[in-house]
C-alpha cells in the first residue's frame, strides 16, 4: 500500500542552523507530494508541494525537491529561525483516481532555540 | 474568507454518549475528509467524501458516521463514545491542495 515515513523527532536545533526532516515515501504509480506545517494549538497549513519528478517545491526559505529514483522528498531550509518551531508533516495523494486523500508521514516535531 | 470552520473547539464527552462534530467550508470544494491526530501516529484518514451524496470509508472508520448533504457542509457523529476516541480531529476540504480547519480537542472519560 501507500505509505508515508518521516525522520522521528524532536529535532531541536539552534537559530541560523540548516534544517533537514528527512521523508520517503513508497507508492504505486506518481503520486504529488506536500509538505504540511503545525504550529502549537493550530491545524495544519500548507508549506509547499511537488506535482511529479525532480519538481522542487519552495516557501518561506524552506525547500524539498521530489526524487522519484529514491522516493524522497525532504525538506531543508538554510538557517531556522524561533518562529520555525512547529510540528512538519510530509504527506502523499493522488487526487485523480483516489478522491483526493492525503496520506501522512508520523510528523516530525522541529524545536529552534535561540 | 473564512475557509475550513469547525465546531466546538474542544469537548468533554462521556462513555457512551454520542455527539457530533461540525465542518463547514466556503470554497466550494468537492473533496472533504476527517483525520484523526494521535500523539507520534500523524493523521489517520477517517471518512471522506468527494461530493454531496457521496461518502466513504478511510483507515479508522470504526465508532464514527458522516453525511454530506450540502457541498459546505460534513459533520462526524460519534456514537457511543470511547476513551479509544479521545484525539484531535481535523477536518479539511480541497480542490487540488487540503484546507485544514482548526481542530476539535475531544476527551472521552
Amino acid at each position: 500500500g501507500n505509505s508515508v515515513t518521516q525522520m522521528e523527532g524532536p529535532v531541536t536545533l539552534s537559530e541560523e542552523a540548516f534544517l533537514t526532516i528527512n521523508c520517503t515515501y513508497t507508492a504505486t504509480g506518481y503520486p504529488s507530494l506536500f509538505w504540511y506545517v503545525q504550529y502549537p494549538g493550530e491545524g495544519l497549513q500548507l508549506l509547499l508541494k511537488a506535482t511529479k519528478a525532480d519538481d522542487k517545491g519552495s516557501n518561506k526559505g524552506f525547500e524539498a525537491t521530489y526524487r522519484k529514483e529514491t522516493t524522497s522528498f525532504h525538506l531543508e531550509k538554510g538557517s531556522v529561525q524561533v518562529s520555525d518551531s512547529a510540528v512538519y508533516f510530509c504527506a502523499l495523494t493522488f487526487f485523480y483516481n483516489q478522491g483526493g486523500k492525503l496520506i501522512f508521514g508520523q510528523g516530525t516535531e522541529l524545536s529552534v532555540k535561540p | 474568507n473564512a475557509g475550513v470552520t469547525q465546531t466546538p473547539k474542544f469537548h468533554i464527552l462521556k462513555i457512551g454518549q454520542s455527539m457530533t462534530l461540525q465542518c463547514t467550508q466556503d470554497m466550494n470544494h468537492n473533496y472533504m475528509y476527517w483525520y484523526r491526530q494521535d500523539p507520534g501516529m500523524g493523521l489517520k484518514l477517517i471518512y471522506y467524501s468527494v461530493g454531496a451524496g457521496i461518502t466513504d470509508k478511510g483507515e479508522v472508520p470504526n465508532g464514527y458516521n458522516v453525511s454530506r448533504s450540502t457541498t459546505e457542509d460534513f459533520p462526524l457523529r460519534l456514537e457511543l463514545a470511547a476513551p479509544s476516541q479521545t484525539s484531535v480531529y481535523f477536518c479539511a476540504s480541497s480542490l487540488t491542495e487540503a484546507f485544514f480547519g482548526q481542530g476539535t480537542r475531544l476527551t472521552v472519560v
